[in-house]
């Protein structure tokens, strides 16, 4: 079994609807971390989450709502999103948030119509 | 604010060969670099992380360089195999943040057989 796993790995909604990705590490991390890849840009940073507490919030916006409820799992709630929030959504754990290497899961592909 | 950038965004190049990736990036104040690889459709997988105090790091075919000083990187992959064939990423964490991965655009690589 991968170490962090993301579900589900694909994902088609429309405008309106509301969603949710999930991810969860089987490597006793600390720390976990959303990530979005969109075409031709770099990584962003989202959240990240310390011991179930938020660390970061790098100016995402609202309709992106993430949740830790324990330290082995991370969601991301996706309410009325636009047509360019269509990206490859990353999580990511660490075993502490400082200076720490990170272990990516596969991704969700997320759609927007 | 950090800027990574990787040249050449793609390469192409025949089996067998030993090819060099570059990284750059525009602020010294590093906690650590790491080297990622993204297959396609796939999530990252950590191939080298160097800290900021050394110099470089090793495993099996490949080897990273790192120049604080200058903000350089670069990844040298030996004896390059089809298999090789993803997108390599370079990404530094701020000494301010501890935690923030900074990614460049990636090199998309192709090794012909």
């Amino acid at each position: 079994e991968t170490g962090v796993t993301q579900t589900p790995r694909h994902l088609v909604m429309g405008m309106t609807n509301k969603k949710s990705l999930k991810c969860e590490q089987h490597l006793g991390h600390n720390a976990m971390y959303w990530y979005k890849q969109s075409a031709k840009k770099p990584l962003e940073l989202m959240f990240v989450y310390s011991l179930e507490e938020r660390v970061e919030n790098n100016s995402v916006p609202s309709r992106f709502s993430p949740e830790c409820p324990n330290s082995s799992h991370l969601f991301l709630h996706l309410h009325t999103l636009q047509p360019e929030d269509s990206a490859l959504y990353l999580c990511a754990s660490s075993p502490g948030y400082s200076n720490q290497p990170q272990h990516f899961g596969d991704g969700t592909r997320l759609s927007i119509l | 604010k950090q800027e990574v950038t990787q040249i050449p965004a793609a390469l192409s190049v025949p089996e067998g060969e030993n090819l060099v990736l570059n990284c750059s990036f525009t602020d010294s104040a590093i906690y650590n670099l790491q080297w990622f690889r993204q297959d396609p459709g796939k999530g990252l997988t950590s191939l080298l992380l160097i800290q900021s105090s050394q110099r470089e790091q090793t495993s099996g075919r490949l080897n990273a360089s790192l120049d604080k000083s200058s903000g350089r990187s670069t990844l040298y992959i030996a004896a390059s195999q089809p298999g090789d064939s993803a997108t390599y990423l370079c990404a530094v964490i701020n000494s301010n943040s501890g935690y923030a991965l900074n990614f460049g655009k990636g090199t998309s690589l192709l090794v012909t057989p």
